[in-house]
């Protein structure tokens, strides 16, 4: 049960584009299509913005997409925005019912 | 409108003992799995336990196994999470959070677990 693996940040100017990683093992990313993103902002809980590797929520903004190949998973943030400002974490199902989360990423809009 | 309220955290000796609580309002409680989630001051998020909608199954992460105990009362619509030997590295706030299909939808506020001497 070993976290995932996320860039501790990145960083984006109003308007770009910007991606974040996420890897794991063939024992949890790699080996189920059950990987979701949440954002959370300071001092808030965190909300739930993408599942099933690619599909948002009702409500999330379409410039969120999600991607995976082999055992890495990624968000792409289009259209960067000053409200994205926030921290960003992975998580993926790991068999037994269990779930391990990414360490997390912080997205500065510059 | 779904709420999840959790209650019970505050400040334990190490080796202590502390119950949490989540209060569920807004859908049918019975009919879902819930989770405790926590997080350490300024760390990342952290799947602590499960439990199915019947409350009959009930799973652990490795860091939690044998000292923690979730259950649930589908009549009081309330979770709980039973913290034993606790140690410092328990040491996060707790969120309550509701479980649809493989994911989290739903999370409460959280509570803070401080474990200290």
């Amino acid at each position: 049960q070993s976290a995932l693996t996320q860039p501790r940040s990145v960083s984006g100017s109003p308007g770009q584009s910007v991606t974040i990683s996420c890897t794991g093992t063939s024992s949890d990313v790699g080996g189920y299509n059950y990987v979701s993103w949440y954002q959370q902002h300071p001092g808030k809980a965190p909300k739930f913005m993408i599942y099933d590797v690619n599909k948002r929520p009702s409500g999330v903004p379409d410039r969120f997409s999600g991607s995976k190949s082999d055992n890495t998973a990624s968000l792409t943030i289009s259209g960067l925005q000053a409200e994205d400002e926030a921290d960003y974490y992975c998580c993926s199902y790991a068999g037994s019912y269990t779930w391990v989360f990414g360490g997390g990423t912080k997205l500065t809009v510059l | 409108e779904v709420q999840l309220l959790e209650s019970g955290g505050g400040l334990v000796q190490p080796g202590g003992s502390l119950r949490l609580s989540c209060a569920a309002s807004g859908f049918t409680f019975r009919s879902y799995d819930m989770t405790w989630v926590r997080q350490a001051p300024g760390k990342g998020l952290e799947w602590v336990s499960g439990i199915s909608g019947s409350g009959g199954s009930t799973y652990y992460a490795d860091s939690v196994k044998g000292r923690f105990t979730i259950s649930r009362d589908n009549s009081k619509n309330t979770l709980y999470l039973q913290m034993n030997s606790l140690k410092t590295e328990d040491t996060a706030l707790y969120y309550c959070a509701k479980r649809w299909s493989y994911y989290i939808d739903y999370w409460g506020q959280g509570t803070l677990v401080t474990v200290s001497s």
